[in-house]
């Protein structure tokens, strides 16, 4: 297993344009994060899947966020009407439930709003 | 609110001396803390964790330290060495239940020759 890939890495996109990312998880690990960082700021939480099941979402992720990881496998981030304020890098997780040291982080897709 | 603070943006340090990097958190809730590593156009790196029930915890150069009563927990690096540099967060999570993560602002280590 190469560890969590994310695509694309990098984004760029006008603003009110919808973009999608994709998170493919570690093969074994049963729960799946979104994570956002913007600059000089650790990353924060935003949503959080076990298998295909949406159990929490922050009040950051707004109604034109929206998450799915059907059959419980990758997962997708889709944001619609892109604003400025949501150019952040956008990270993926993974876990096996009942270890929080089991998380492994993707690489990221960097999102920028122009 | 922010509920985990790591107050120092950013520390320089001789190869070879000790980084002592720290971290400060308020929520009580909180039973597991980790730190982790970024470099540059990477996700972070899980480096080392500490359960509540501890008071340190010790992998090879890195060592946690949690003081529970002070709400405060630092991370040692000794020997450091010029790959030590990166940008270091802590987070602090609670175990049952979604067991999300919370990350302090980060500090950039620099390790200088």
């Amino acid at each position: 297993d190469t560890g969590v890939s994310q695509d694309p890495r990098h984004k760029i996109t006008k603003r009110g344009q919808n973009v999608t990312f994709r998170c493919d998880p570690i093969s074994e690990h049963n729960r799946l994060y979104w994570y956002r960082q913007t600059l000089g700021q650790g990353p924060e939480f935003l949503t959080y899947f076990q298998n295909e099941a949406q159990l929490e979402k922050s009040r950051l992720l707004s109604d034109r966020f929206s998450a799915e990881r059907p059959k419980g496998s990758f997962s997708t981030l889709e944001i619609q009407r892109t604003e400025q304020g949501d150019s952040a890098m956008y990270l993926c997780a993974s876990s096996f439930s009942l270890r929080v040291t089991g998380y492994t982080f993707g690489s990221g897709t960097r999102l920028t709003v122009v | 609110d922010q509920q985990v603070k790591q107050n120092s943006p950013s520390l320089s340090v001789q190869e070879g001396r000790i980084s002592i990097l720290n971290c400060d958190y308020t929520n009580s809730m909180f039973d597991y803390f980790l730190w982790y590593k970024k470099y540059p156009a990477e996700g972070p790196t899980f480096l080392i964790s500490i359960s509540s029930i501890k008071d340190k915890n010790e992998d090879g150069r890195f060592t946690v330290f949690l003081n529970k009563s002070a709400k405060h927990l630092s991370l040692h690096i000794v020997p450091s060495q010029p790959g030590d540099s990166a940008v270091y967060f802590c987070a602090a999570s609670a175990i049952q239940g979604a067991q999300k993560l919370v990350f302090g602002q980060g500090t950039r280590l620099t390790i200088n020759p």
